[in-house]
């Protein structure tokens, strides 16, 4: 089974509708975060974790939230999308320590908003 | 604000030789990261650059770290279709906490035979 899932792969949905991405791991990671991924803009980090308890914003977070409802589950949500959020979003993980580890990344939820 | 500059963002090379991409990036940092993604794929870990002179090489790819130039390269050697995909360099802006980093743009290799 894959360390990182994220559900749905695929989403079309319509301008003004609410829609939540999920992610869950198995890899025991207390870190967890949210990206989006536009053509020729490499990634943008949205929203990360530490752990359930401490949340925090990051660079283009206006018009998400999220939710962490348990160490390993970590869910995005646009609460009225809009066109200009369509774009391939990633979940990653990462151990909770200063060994510089690698954030690990989940497969990825390709979102379309018409 | 921390800029992560790419280059080149498009790169296509002949099976066999040799090239090298580039990672500027404009503020103090000594961590910096590697990632190749395959079209409508993940991301995939490379090399983890943590120091100054830090080299890391797996097969065909080589990374290097320069902290005081601020810049760091992948150099590709011998070439295979195999290496097609997009490269990243992300650098780390938390002075070593691993949780914000910043991406480059990314560039597109394509290997042709």
């Amino acid at each position: 089974d894959a360390d990182v899932t994220q559900t749905p792969r695929n989403r079309i949905t319509k301008t003004g509708k609410r829609i939540m991405l999920e992610c869950s791991q198995t890899k025991g990671h207390d870190r967890m975060y949210w990206y989006r991924q536009d053509p020729g803009l490499g990634l943008r980090l949205i929203y990360y974790s530490f752990d359930v308890k401490d949340i925090n914003k990051g660079e283009i977070s206006d018009g998400y939230s999220v939710s962490r409802q348990a160490q390993a589950k970590f869910s995005l949500s646009l609460e009225s999308a809009i066109p200009n959020q369509t774009a391939l979003y990633f979940c990653a993980t990462s151990a909770n320590d200063y060994s510089g580890i690698a954030q690990y990344f989940g497969p990825g939820t390709r979102l379309t908003v018409l | 604000e921390l800029k992560v500059e790419q280059n080149p963002l498009f790169l296509s090379m002949q099976e066999g030789k040799n090239y090298t991409i580039y990672c500027d990036y404009s503020t103090t940092s000594d961590r910096l990261y590697w990632y190749r993604q395959d079209p409508g794929k993940s991301l995939e870990s490379l090399f983890v650059l943590l120091s100054n002179g830090a080299v890391k090489q797996e097969g065909r790819l080589m990374a290097s770290l320069d902290t005081k130039a601020r810049l760091s390269t992948l150099h590709i050697t011998a070439a295979v279709h195999d290496l097609s995909a997009t490269y990243f360099c992300a650098v780390d802006r938390t002075g070593g906490s691993n949780y914000k980093l910043t991406f480059g743009k990314g560039t597109l290799l394509t290997v042709n035979p």
